[in-house]
């Protein structure tokens, strides 16, 4: 079935730091895809999304690229804040069984 | 906008009792989903509601489970009885596309915080 896998975290950086997250998905056709983030004791809020091959989606910085030929959709960010500590999710969206489809999450820690 | 309210933020409540667990969706959102976050199983989809109407409720783990919208701007996710392996963070979701279309976005709640002891 459709499935999405993250790099395991925790991912720790200091600040100012170049930050890379892999993800990488199995799917039938051709999913679009997202990264949400939850912030400590918060709800999960969209962070960026790309609907088609090679389509870069980019908030707040970060940044992540569609490959169909990898299948992986890996979020990047030149310089990180203390304030981007949170939890982020790489999803797709699965046609196949019509819902999102979330990996297991990669909490980053950023200190100062 | 108040976004997806929630209650409560917190619930400890002894293995056997009922929980409830509640979601006001952004005004206007026509799709509702429930999710159960745990450490172990990572994020999982419960249920989802269009227009009230459930869906899919293949994510529902057993008959304890239950959910319910009876009108727009209300649903309930009900636990009766509650098991210590159900402690978890509930979140509850609504959106406009739902999943339907590609650019589909999900606004979460803060979620409930559930301890079954």
């Amino acid at each position: 079935g459709d499935s999405v896998t993250q790099m395991e975290g925790p991912v720790t950086l200091s600040e100012e730091a170049f930050l890379t997250i892999n993800c990488t998905y199995t799917a039938t056709g051709y999913p679009s895809l997202f990264w949400y983030v939850q912030y400590p004791g918060e709800g999960l809020q969209l962070l960026l999304k790309a609907t088609k091959a090679d389509d870069k989606g980019s908030n707040k910085g970060f940044e992540a690229t569609y490959r169909k030929e990898t299948t992986s959709f890996h979020l990047e960010k030149g310089s990180v804040q203390v304030s981007d500590s949170a939890v982020y999710f790489c999803a797709l969206f699965s046609g196949g069984y019509n819902k999102l489809i979330f990996g297991a999450g990669t909490r980053l820690a950023v200190h100062p | 906008d108040a976004g997806v309210i929630q209650s409560p933020r917190h619930e400890v409540t002894e293995m056997g009792q009922e929980v409830t667990l509640r979601c006001k969706p952004i005004s206007g959102h026509d799709y509702l989903f429930w999710y159960r976050q745990t450490m172990m199983r990572g994020l999982e989809l419960l249920i989802y509601f269009n227009n009230n109407v459930p869906i899919d409720d293949s994510g529902m783990p057993e008959d304890r489970f239950s959910a319910k919208m009876p009108n727009a701007s209300f649903s309930t996710l009900k636990i009766q009885p509650s098991e210590p392996r159900d402690s978890a963070v509930y979140f509850c979701a609504s959106s406009l596309a739902g999943l339907a279309g590609a650019s589909v976005e999900q606004y979460f709640g803060p979620g409930t915080r559930l301890t079954v002891t």
